[in-house]
C-alpha cells in the first residue's frame, strides 16, 4: 500500500516555527485532504488536525494545518520542548479504498 | 469520557491465529466507524482495517487482506480483529481508533502482538 511522503526528521530551535509537509497524490491528499497526528514516545497518537484543517477541542492554536494541491502541511509556531514528537499525516485513498499514512516526521526541538 | 481498551495480544507462532478485542465506552458506539492501526517496534503507523458503523462495509490493507477479519458487536460496544496465518511482519502494537468523518479522533493504548517461533 503506497504511503504518503513525509520528511523523516526536522530540527528547529525552541520558539521558532516548524512546517512539516505530507505529499500524496490526487487520490488521497488531493482528494479530501489529510489529518495530522502527534505521537510522543510510548504513547498512542493524538489527533492534532482534522482533514478539513480544523483543530480538535483542546489542541493549541500554535498548531495549524493547510493544503495546497496534493501536499498537506502542519505549521507549529512558538516551538516548545513538549512539541518534540513524531508527527504523522493520514488520508483516505480512493484508488486503494483504504487509509494511507505518511512515514512520519520526527520533530526535534533544540 | 471516550475510552478504548484493546486486549487479546500475545506471543503466537508463525501461521497461528489471534483475536483482538477493543472495548469502547463513553460514546454511542454504533454511530461511529472503527479502525485497527498497527505500529511495529520503532516504526511508523500502518492502517490495517476499517468497519462502518453498521458493519455494512469493511476495508483492509493489502498486507492483511484474506488473513484478517474485522467485526463489531454494537450491542456489546466491542470491536474485533481476527488474525489468521500470522507472519513475523505482523508483529506490532495494535491500536483501535474511532473514526469521525474520516478522522481518527480517539485511540486506545494498544495491545502487543508478537509472532515468533
Amino acid at each position: 500500500q503506497a504511503g504518503l511522503t513525509q520528511p523523516p526528521s526536522v530540527s528547529k530551535d525552541s520558539r521558532q516555527t516548524a512546517t512539516l509537509t505530507c505529499t500524496g497524490n490526487s487520490n488521497n491528499v488531493g482528494y479530501q485532504g489529510a489529518s495530522w497526528l502527534q505521537q510522543h514516545q510510548g504513547h498512542p497518537p493524538k489527533l492534532l488536525s482534522y482533514k478539513n484543517n480544523d483543530r480538535p477541542s483542546g489542541v493549541s492554536e500554535r498548531f495549524s494545518a493547510s493544503r495546497s494541491g496534493n501536499t498537506a502541511s502542519l505549521t507549529i509556531t512558538g516551538l516548545q520542548p513538549e512539541d518534540e514528537a513524531d508527527y504523522y499525516c493520514v488520508a483516505w485513498d480512493t484508488s486503494l479504498s483504504g487509509k494511507v499514512f505518511g512515514g512520519g516526521t520526527k520533530l526535534t526541538v533544540l | 469520557e471516550v475510552q478504548l481498551v484493546e486486549s487479546g495480544g500475545g506471543l503466537v507462532k508463525p501461521g497461528g491465529s489471534l483475536r483482538l478485542s477493543c472495548a469502547a465506552s463513553g460514546f454511542t458506539f454504533n454511530n461511529y466507524a472503527m479502525n485497527w492501526v498497527r505500529q511495529a517496534p520503532g516504526k511508523g503507523l500502518e492502517w490495517v482495517s476499517s468497519i462502518t458503523h453498521s458493519s455494512s462495509h469493511t476495508y483492509y490493507a493489502d498486507s492483511v487482506k484474506g488473513r484478517f477479519a474485522i467485526s463489531r458487536d454494537n450491542a456489546e460496544n466491542s470491536l474485533f480483529l481476527q488474525m489468521n496465518n500470522l507472519r513475523a511482519d505482523d508483529s506490532a502494537l495494535y491500536f483501535c481508533a474511532r473514526e469521525t468523518s474520516g478522522d481518527f479522533d480517539y485511540w486506545g493504548q494498544g495491545t502487543l502482538v508478537t509472532v515468533s517461533s
